[in-house]
């Protein structure tokens, strides 16, 4: 079964600690991607990875960390320095489909910060 | 210019009706647009996307009109069902970036 892996699907911090969400993907993609989702904002983008031991920075980087030390993993982690972190975060990966570049999803993680 | 406005924010719309969802672009680099679909706890799953080249693409019952000059580009979904009631994101891209351009979203309801 191919696809996109998030785990965990509820994650619980508590203020001042770091945590670290899973993404993991087993569809050969070169790129994935990170987004946070807040009611009413869309998705927006945090890191992305194009190629193994590279990433950039997306909208809205600050806060957040990452690496791409293999192709199927794309681990973040979100600091205390994040202020808002309560949010639905989403991995993705992109592929080629047809005529045109596909972004597949995995199934999110929600964080919150107690 | 990198911004994709979407509207309406949400959407009620009886079973059988069209549901009609509009989206603006300013960047003409954009040249991938896609609509995605998403149920609640769930990530977004592609549902239909076109490129500049055709003004409509139709997959069953879901229809993007696109509309280069006036950078706007719709989803229709004709006979809509309960089952279709969720959240629809359009986006666009440029190609040499890979990097999608979501717009805010629209909720939609369908009630039988």
């Amino acid at each position: 079964d191919g696809g996109i892996t998030q785990s965990p699907k509820y994650l619980f911090r508590k203020e001042g600690q770091n945590v670290t969400l899973s993404c993991e993907q087993n569809l050969n993609h070169d790129a994935m991607y990170w987004y946070r989702q807040d009611p009413g904002q869309g998705l927006r983008l945090i890191y992305y990875s194009q190629i193994v031991n590279d990433f950039q920075k997306g909208d809205i980087a600050e806060g957040y960390s990452v690496s791409r030390e293999k192709k199927e993993s794309f681990p973040l982690t979100v600091t205390s320095a994040q202020k808002n972190p309560t949010a639905f975060y989403l991995c993705a990966s992109i592929g080629t489909s047809a005529s045109y570049n596909e972004q597949f999803f995995g199934p999110g993680t929600r964080l919150t910060v107690l | 210019q990198q911004q994709v406005k979407q509207s309406p924010q949400s959407l009620i719309v009886q079973k059988g009706g069209i549901s009609i969802i509009n989206c603006a672009y300013e960047n003409t680099a954009f040249d991938y647009f896609p609509w995605y679909q998403q149920f609640p706890g769930k990530g977004p799953a592609l549902l239909i996307a076109i490129r500049p080249d055709v003004s409509e693409k139709k997959e069953g019952r879901f229809t993007i009109s696109f509309n280069k000059s006036a950078k706007q580009f719709s989803l229709h979904i004709m006979d809509s069902q309960p089952g279709d009631s969720a959240t629809y994101f359009c986006a666009a891209s440029n190609d040499s970036t890979d990097k999608l351009i979501f717009g805010t979203g629209t909720r939609l309801q369908v009630f039988p």
